[in-house]
């Protein structure tokens, strides 16, 4: 079963704009995390953030998360073409130790 | 830089074969998942491993799959009978674990089946 939800499922912009990707979940977390897929790759961890923040940065990239709304927002700016992947976000229960459960995905698109 | 090892990076097999993955963490992780992504979806967890213990198989389909840590480091992911349906990338991951919440996960770079 999938916890999260992405929105939208794809998105295709230009170098130098921002992207904006939104994920919902569905029960109570200790904490959310953003992945990157390259087609046909394996997964690489983007930033977690803990139910007790609110916005993380790193990089180009800034997240928010509301707890209220069961809710989470990774932003990339000035995109770049190497930012073309997929993304993931992925939540645990909340229980100690429990597995990740990844949404299904947006599909980035940046061309030059 | 250490990374998660996988192989075959691509089988393709028949229906009503068996087949084997096989997955390596970074040393030191205790906690190792098996992970199945269907094309276009996001990855749905199939097995989790604490040590060689297994701390969640509940969506995995005991009938035709199976997972083993023996020693509590390398695994192998076992299908058999293959079935269309199983047709997928089957990644695996690893973290430290050891409790508290869940911390980031390695991934590895996954092995594509295809079932014929």
């Amino acid at each position: 079963s999938q916890q999260g939800e992405e929105d939208p499922q794809a998105l295709s912009i230009q170098e130098g704009e921002n992207a904006t990707m939104n994920c919902s979940y569905k029960t109570s977390i200790n904490n959310l995390q953003w992945y990157r897929q390259n087609s046909g790759r394996g997964l690489v961890h983007l930033i977690l953030i803990r139910s007790n923040e609110r916005e993380k940065h790193s990089g180009r990239l800034r997240v928010t998360l509301d707890t209220s709304k069961k809710s989470s927002s990774l932003l990339i700016t000035a995109s770049r073409a190497a930012d073309t992947a997929s993304y993931f976000c992925a939540t645990d229960a909340d229980q100690a130790g429990t597995a990740l459960i990844f949404g299904k995905g947006t599909t980035l698109s940046v061309s030059s | 830089e250490a990374e998660v090892a996988q192989s075959p990076r691509y089988k393709i097999t028949e229906k009503s074969q068996a087949v084997a993955f096989w997955c390596d963490p970074i040393s030191g992780h205790a906690t190792l998942y098996w992970y199945r992504q269907i094309l276009g979806q996001g990855p749905e967890l199939l097995v989790q491993f604490q040590d060689e213990s297994v701390v969640d198989d509940s969506q995995l389909p005991k009938d035709r799959f199976s997972a083993e840590r023996l020693k509590g480091v390398d695994s192998t992911l076992k299908i058999q009978p293959a079935e269309l349906g199983d047709s997928a990338m089957y990644l695996c991951a690893s973290s430290l674990g050891g409790g508290g919440d869940t911390g980031e996960l390695f991934f590895g770079e996954g092995s594509r089946l295809t079932v014929l």
